[in-house]
C-alpha cells in the first residue's frame, strides 16, 4: 500500500521560479524523506526530516513537516532546467506501526518540468 | 566509487520463463531492498533483507523470489507465476534498517515481456 500521496501530480514552471510539492500520509511516522528521480534512473536522496522537526534546509531545498496534519512540503527555490525530474516522498512508520518492519513507503510522485 | 550496480539494464522475458535480476553493492550495507515501479507510479516493495541469509516479503512478493547468500548481493528472480512482470525494477540499500537513514539506489532494470 502507498501511504504518501503527492500533490500536484505534475507541475510545469519557468526557470527561476519556485516549485512547491506537497505530500500527505496516513499513519504516524518516524521520519519523512524526499527523493528525486530523473527519467529512467534510480532515486536520489534529497533530504530527511525527523518527526520532531518542523523545517529543514539543504541548499535550494526547503522541507516542512506538519505532523498534526500528516503533511510535508518540498520547496525548490530558483529552479533550473536540471531540476526537471519526478519527486517522491517516503515515510518510515512510527509507533504503533513498528511491526510493519524497517521499510519505507513511497508516494506516487510529482513530475516537475522546468522550462528554460 | 561505492555504489549499487544493477544488471542488466534491459531484460526480456518469454512466456513461462524465470528471469533473474542482479543487484550488487560495495557500500558494506547490511540492508537491501527490491522495488517495482510501474509507469507514472511510485515504488512498491517486493522483498527486503536486513542481514545475510534472511529476508522478508514486502507488499507485492507474489511471483518473485530472492536470496541473500552474500552481504554484497541480493538477486531477484521474477518467476513465471508473475503474470504481469513488465515494470522498472529498482534495488536499494541502507547501512542498517531504514530508520533515519537514506536509501541508496541502483539505476534499475527494465523488464519487458516478449
Amino acid at each position: 500500500s502507498q501511504q504518501g500521496e503527492e500533490d500536484p501530480q505534475a507541475l510545469s514552471i519557468q526557470e527561476g521560479e519556485n516549485a512547491t510539492m506537497n505530500c500527505s500520509y496516513k499513519t504516524s511516522i518516524n521520519n519523512l524523506q524526499w527523493y528525486r528521480q530523473n527519467s529512467g534512473r534510480g532515486l536520489v536522496h534529497l533530504i530527511l526530516i525527523r518527526s520532531n522537526e518542523r523545517e529543514k534546509h539543504s541548499g535550494r531545498l526547503r522541507v516542512t513537516l506538519d505532523t498534526s496534519k500528516k503533511s510535508s512540503s518540498l520547496l525548490i527555490t530558483a529552479s533550473r532546467a536540471a531540476d526537471t525530474a519526478s519527486y517522491f516522498c517516503a515515510t518510515d512508520a512510527g509507533p504503533p506501526f513498528w511491526s510493519s518492519g524497517d521499510k519505507l513507503t513511497f508516494g506516487t510522485g510529482t513530475r516537475l518540468a522546468v522550462r528554460p | 566509487d561505492g555504489g549499487i550496480t544493477q544488471s542488466p539494464k534491459y531484460l526480456f522475458r518469454k512466456e513461462g520463463q524465470n528471469v533473474t535480476l542482479s543487484c550488487e553493492q560495495n557500500l558494506n550495507h547490511d540492508a537491501m531492498y527490491w522495488y517495482r515501479q510501474d509507469p507514472g507510479q511510485g515504488l512498491r516493495l517486493i522483498y527486503y533483507s536486513q542481514i545475510v541469509n534472511d529476508f522478508q516479503k514486502g507488499d507485492i512478493a507474489e511471483g518473485y523470489s530472492v536470496s541473500r547468500e552474500k552481504k554484497e548481493s541480493f538477486p531477484l528472480t521474477v518467476t513465471s507465476a508473475q503474470k504481469n512482470p513488465t515494470a522498472f525494477y529498482l534495488c536499494a540499500s541502507t547501512p542498517r534498517g531504514v530508520s533515519n537513514q537514506p536509501q541508496h539506489f541502483g539505476d534499475g532494470t527494465r523488464l519487458s515481456i516478449l
